[in-house]
């Protein structure tokens, strides 16, 4: 069972937008930054968001991310068919000796 | 470029030790948090812990603590994940990710992955 708490899997077509949310706590999303990962089927996991809201070199501004309290979201504007990849969220808790918490993560299908 | 290059894909039986690697290159191994992330292939990500190179300070999350030992070789920037008697819960997908200079940091780099089965 995952620390963080995201939806299993959000859905939506071509240009839509979507939203993936991540809920956490007070000693977690509440106190420190939220990262993105996106990874696709059979490789390794890539940074998408960090800090909250900022983008590495590369990564489309479709792609944006907030937090309010101890929740976090992912918004992805102008769908893309190459969006379709599972989104894992993540921030640190070092109240309890677990120090980096991931989401369950949420699979994005693009229909 | 950075480049965590991971070694290959392990077979072992419950009970054996084993220890994987991650070798890297690109930036000054001695600067950064490294560690290892688990994932059961169709399942979530699971952070197991950290070293720091220049001091080898050592983070490991609660879920691990005990159960695995993270080191690195400093002369070769070499991080290395060591389990003592492996259980067939073991099985899974490591792989290596580079943090930034604070542990806090995110994940900036990941390794390819590897494969760990443990079957009797």
């Amino acid at each position: 069972q995952s620390v963080l708490t995201q939806p299993p899997s959000v859905s939506g077509t071509p240009g839509q937008s979507v939203t993936i949310s991540c809920s956490g706590s007070s000693s977690d999303i509440g106190r420190y930054a939220v990262n993105w990962y996106q990874q696709f089927p059979g490789t390794a996991p890539k940074l998408l968001i960090y800090e909250t809201f900022k983008r590495p070199s590369g990564v489309p501004d479709r792609f944006s991310g907030s937090k309010s309290g101890t929740s976090a979201s992912l918004a992805i504007t102008g769908l893309q068919s190459e969006d379709e990849a599972d989104y894992y969220c993540a921030s640190w808790d070092d109240s309890r000796n677990v120090y980096v918490v991931f989401g369950g993560g949420t699979k994005l299908t693009v229909l | 470029d950075v480049q965590l290059v991971q070694s290959a894909a392990e077979v072992k039986k419950p009970g054996e030790s084993l220890e994987i690697s991650c070798q890297t290159s690109g930036f000054l191994f001695t600067d950064y948090w490294i560690g290892w992330v688990r994932q059961v292939p169709g399942k979530g990500l699971e952070w197991m812990g950290i070293i720091h190179p220049g001091d080898f300070g050592v983070k490991y999350s609660s879920s691990f603590q005990g159960q695995v030992t993270i080191l690195v070789d400093t002369s070769i920037n070499t991080a290395y994940l060591q389990w003592k008697s492996l259980k067939a819960s073991d099985s899974a997908i490591y792989y290596c990710a580079r943090h930034g200079l604070a542990a806090a940091d995110p994940i900036s780099y990941w390794g390819q992955g590897t494969l760990v089965t443990v079957s009797s």
